[in-house]
């Protein structure tokens, strides 16, 4: 399967500050990506879908002030929650559609964000 | 819109004996995807095993094999010869298009 990174893998930062995580597929390009959140022992949450060169489409109740995504390039994508605050503390996934079709996905490794 | 159900938070198995972990879904189309995705401590999703809706032949990978139920709207995940790595939290997921909607997981205990 392909090969999604994400960086940072694990971020502490103070309330009121922005956090940039980043996604890469790092073997395949791709003009569409997948943002998910996941709250500690429960499910992924899409938040969004990422278009390289066009406005990201967010999912019902979903800020899109603050989270702020970016696809830069087939292999790169963005996500910066902007003025975080301790509730925005959670496991953020990227990831990939499959090029093979069949609707499947390749996920990032994950970042876990901590919010003081 | 799609939903994806687990009834069982949690499961556990005695190593080498075979488990069966349950998924229920609703969807209003013919033609989808179902998936089962392993998630382990390390929290990297990995796909498990895939059923595409229209074959009626229920997936096998290996130890793991699937029994899909369409009309029931059913997707369970028998996991045959339990081994300690497949401890993880499991989650069934659909998918039409190219979004997943994923049930809320259930956790898998492997006891030696």
């Amino acid at each position: 399967g392909a090969v999604v990174s994400q960086h940072p893998s694990w971020v502490i930062c103070k309330s009121g500050t922005s956090v940039k995580i980043e996604c890469r597929s790092l073997d395949f390009q791709a003009t569409t990506m997948f943002w998910y959140r996941q709250f500690p022992k429960q499910s992924l949450m899409l938040m969004a879908t990422s278009n390289e060169g066009s406005k990201a489409t967010y999912e019902q109740g979903v800020e899109k002030d603050k989270f702020l995504i970016n696809h830069a390039s087939l292999t790169l994508s963005t996500l910066t929650v902007t003025s975080a605050h301790p509730e925005d503390s959670s496991f953020y996934i990227c990831s990939y559609p499959s090029d093979r079709g069949k609707n499947e996905q390749f996920f990032g490794p994950g970042t876990r964000l901590t919010v003081l | 819109a799609q939903t994806v159900t687990q009834s069982q938070p949690e499961m556990s198995v005695q190593e080498a004996e075979t488990v069966t972990l349950s998924c229920t879904y609703d969807t209003s189309e013919s033609d989808y995807y179902l998936f089962w995705y392993k998630q382990p401590p390390s929290r990297q999703m990995i796909l498990v095993i895939r059923q595409e809706a229209y074959k009626q032949q229920n997936a096998t990978e290996n130890r793991f094999s699937v029994n899909f139920q369409k009309a029931a709207k059913s997707f369970s995940l028998k996991i045959s010869d339990s081994q300690l790595g497949d401890a993880a939290m499991y989650f069934c997921a659909y998918s039409r298009g190219q979004k997943l909607v994923f049930g809320q997981g259930t956790r898998l205990t492997i006891n030696p």
